[in-house]
């Protein structure tokens, strides 16, 4: 099956700076990336998607690239701010697409 | 929060009971899931149904059971508790109707303690 990993596990950054999160995945056939954001007590919310056909995508500060050859893919913050802290996690979809392997998650902590 | 609830959203048990999670949504989607998510494990699948008592094992499914026999309810039972079944579990859902559509969203949990 699927196999996701995400580095690293903690990530703290000054206000305004960049954070990246970076996820690989066994799987070729994958065809299907999310990122969700989990705040503490909450449910995972779907930020951003990318599909294997697509090698950027972007929605204001965050953007996701793919590289399908090295089976690896990354989520880019940019102008980060206060409310941007919190678990962020990848996922891989597998061949099929109806079911995601997801990775161990990113602990992200913008410093005021 | 695409119309799903769960009940309990929390529920404390003894070793050994039985215990049943509902998932319910209110958008006709094809696709529910079940995870458990604990500490530095993130998400992982359970069981998952595509269709009315159309369901499939995911990647953690021993001591679990589920059942579907109704579109809007997926249902999760342990039929034996145990401690290492402390966790917190998320429905989800994916798909309208009988197109494929990637995107899941999730329910808001249940926090399940098992002493």
């Amino acid at each position: 099956g699927e196999n996701v990993e995400q580095h690293p596990s903690t990530l703290s950054v000054q206000e305004g700076d960049s954070a990246v999160i970076k996820c690989t995945y066994s799987d070729s056939a994958s065809n299907y990336f999310p990122w969700y954001k989990q705040e503490l007590g909450k449910r995972p919310q779907l930020i951003i998607d990318i599909r294997s056909n697509v090698g950027e995508k972007k929605d204001q500060r965050i953007a996701v690239t793919l590289n399908k050859t090295a089976k690896h893919f990354s989520l880019h913050i940019t102008e980060t701010q206060p409310e941007d802290s919190a678990v962020y996690f990848c996922a891989a979809s597998g061949a099929a697409g109806n079911k995601l392997t997801f990775g161990g998650g990113t602990r992200v902590l913008v410093k005021p | 929060d695409a119309g799903i609830t769960q009940s309990p959203r929390h529920k404390v048990t003894e070793t050994g009971t039985p215990v049943t999670l509902r998932c319910h949504q209110t958008e006709n989607h094809r696709y529910m899931y079940w995870y458990r998510q604990d500490p530095g494990h993130g998400l992982r699948l359970i069981h998952y149904s595509y269709g009315v008592k159309d369901t499939d094992k995911g990647e953690v499914s021993d001591g679990y059971s589920v059942s579907r026999s109704k579109t809007e309810d997926f249902l999760l039972t342990l039929e034996s508790a145990t401690s290492s079944q402390t966790s917190v579990y998320f429905c989800a859902i994916s798909a309208t109707g009988t197109s494929i559509s990637y995107e899941q969203y999730f329910g808001p949990g249940t926090r399940l303690t098992v002493t």
